[in-house]
């Protein structure tokens, strides 16, 4: 969307750390978070983080928040084929009908 | 156990045709929605409902319409389809309460609609 921007694709080793980038513009967004879409299939939650928070970790996933520049970033350590994917980020804003604004995901490629 | 599902998954038919996409989500939850995904693989919500309010988003042409016969199925009927409706469409749901688990969208897998 024209409110979350992400780079499209993003190629690694398998083995290595994958950091997906996003940035959103809405500063009034409440909670962020990371979808994982396989091919051929629906979205799927990964994580997501609340706006106050600078870091979350959930085992190889680390969500990095840096508010002031809007900044939001997926870390996948130890990037395994089966994490080739599309990783859209997605913002939620506080109000009488909570809807999430997608970004337009960034095609993941782990190479073996 | 299919918690959200979508019928048909693939959908091809002629320009000027109407045609239904079926969604059901069996977890119980109260808001559901349908988006579009692009072949760019960007993806846009176009409606959002619950029993209280259908959020329409305003790029949407009237020709969509979403019809929920009950809290658990929200079909999505398109009239008189054109070569631009080709996507893919996905059906989600989410719980009711404080967020994050409202945002929590659990999405089908989609149904592929080729316009001829």
């Amino acid at each position: 969307g024209e409110d979350v921007e992400q780079s499209l694709f993003l190629s690694v080793r398998e083995g290595d750390s994958s950091v997906i980038n996003c940035t959103y513009t809405d500063s009034s967004s409440t909670y962020l978070y990371w979808y994982k879409q396989e091919p051929g299939a629906g979205l799927q939650l990964l994580t997501y983080i609340f706006s106050n928070m600078d870091m979350k970790q959930d085992q190889r996933l680390t969500v990095l928040l840096n508010k002031k520049d809007k900044h939001l970033s997926l870390r996948i350590a130890d990037t395994q084929t089966g994490d080739s994917a599309i990783y859209f980020c997605a913002e939620s804003i506080a109000g009488s009908a909570r809807q999430l604004t997608f970004g337009s995901g960034t095609q993941l490629t782990v190479l073996p | 156990d299919t918690a959200v599902s979508q019928t048909p998954k693939y959908l091809v038919t002629q320009m000027g045709n109407d045609k239904s996409i079926k969604c059901e989500q069996n977890l119980g939850h109260d808001t559901m929605y349908w988006y579009k995904q692009d072949s760019k693989k960007f993806l846009k919500i176009m409606f959002s409902y619950n029993n209280k309010e259908l959020i329409i988003n305003e790029t949407v042409p009237n020709r969509f319409s979403p019809k929920s016969p009950d809290k658990a199925h929200l079909n999505l009927h398109i009239n008189s389809l054109e070569l631009g409706d080709s996507a893919v469409y996905f059906c989600a749901s989410s719980p009711r309460g404080a967020a994050p688990s409202t945002d929590t969208q659990y999405f089908g897998p989609g149904t592929r609609l080729t316009v001829l």
